[in-house]
């Protein structure tokens, strides 16, 4: 079935350790978003690639950064991690044209710093 | 910028009725949609329905109605003959088409009671 797939679903980090999160879709959506939502919160968008157009949003904090180096896989890297940090980190993908601009979530990496 | 509110953190109804959740939103454009997502807990999160602003009808998928009305920026979602398996977290979503990114309300906790 097509999908989106983050790994790992869990991740433990250290206090100032980068961690890297990963998304993958089978789905040949043009956007692929990441957001982070925190306890029982709204979704909060970090940024979103349409294709190879990154759009950053202008409060995401300069330790987060993203990849994404062909259509089906995008990155979050969190480059020092601090406690302000855990939270559930959730990949989403969308057609993004007329036709369907819904979005498709995976399962979420939950994010724990020590 | 798009503001989504969700006016009832949390509700609850009983096995068989029928309830009914409430989202308004603040914007300037003329052209977007409207999403409700449902995050069961600890599984991912996935569309109810969508309503496309050019719309009247109001958009229906089996037991899942929208009530939208443009005029008032308002866009509830009906839940008829609940189940047990409804209950979840459930956020209403604006879509900005120009800027391809969704603004998300904070949620309306819904359990289902036998």
């Amino acid at each position: 079935d097509a999908m989106v797939i983050q790994n790992p679903r869990y991740q433990v980090t250290q206090f100032g350790k980068p961690v890297t999160l990963s998304c993958s879709q089978t789905l040949n959506h043009n956007v692929m978003y990441w957001y982070q939502q925190k306890s029982s919160q709204a979704p909060k968008l970090l940024f979103h690639y349409y294709d190879k157009d990154f759009n950053n949003e202008a409060d995401t904090p300069d330790n987060f950064q993203s990849r994404r180096p062909n259509t089906s896989f995008c990155f979050l890297d969190i480059r020092s991690p601090g406690l302000g940090d855990a939270a559930m980190y959730l990949c989403a993908t969308s057609r993004g044209d007329r036709s369907s601009y819904e979005q498709y979530f995976g399962p979420g990496t939950r994010l724990t710093v020590t | 910028a798009q503001t989504v509110t969700q006016s009832q953190p949390e509700m609850s109804v009983q096995e068989a009725e029928t309830v009914t959740l409430s989202c308004t939103y603040d914007t300037s454009e003329n052209n977007y949609y409207l999403f409700w997502y449902k995050q069961p807990p600890s599984r991912q999160m996935i569309l109810v329905i969508r309503q496309e602003a050019y719309k009247q009808q109001n958009a229906t998928e089996n037991r899942f109605s929208v009530n939208f009305q443009k005029a008032a920026k308002s866009f509830s979602l009906k839940i008829s003959d609940s189940q047990l398996g409804d209950t979840a977290m459930y956020f209403c979503a604006f879509y900005n088409t120009n800027a391809g990114k969704s603004t998300f309300g904070d949620g309306t906790t819904l359990t289902v009671k036998p």
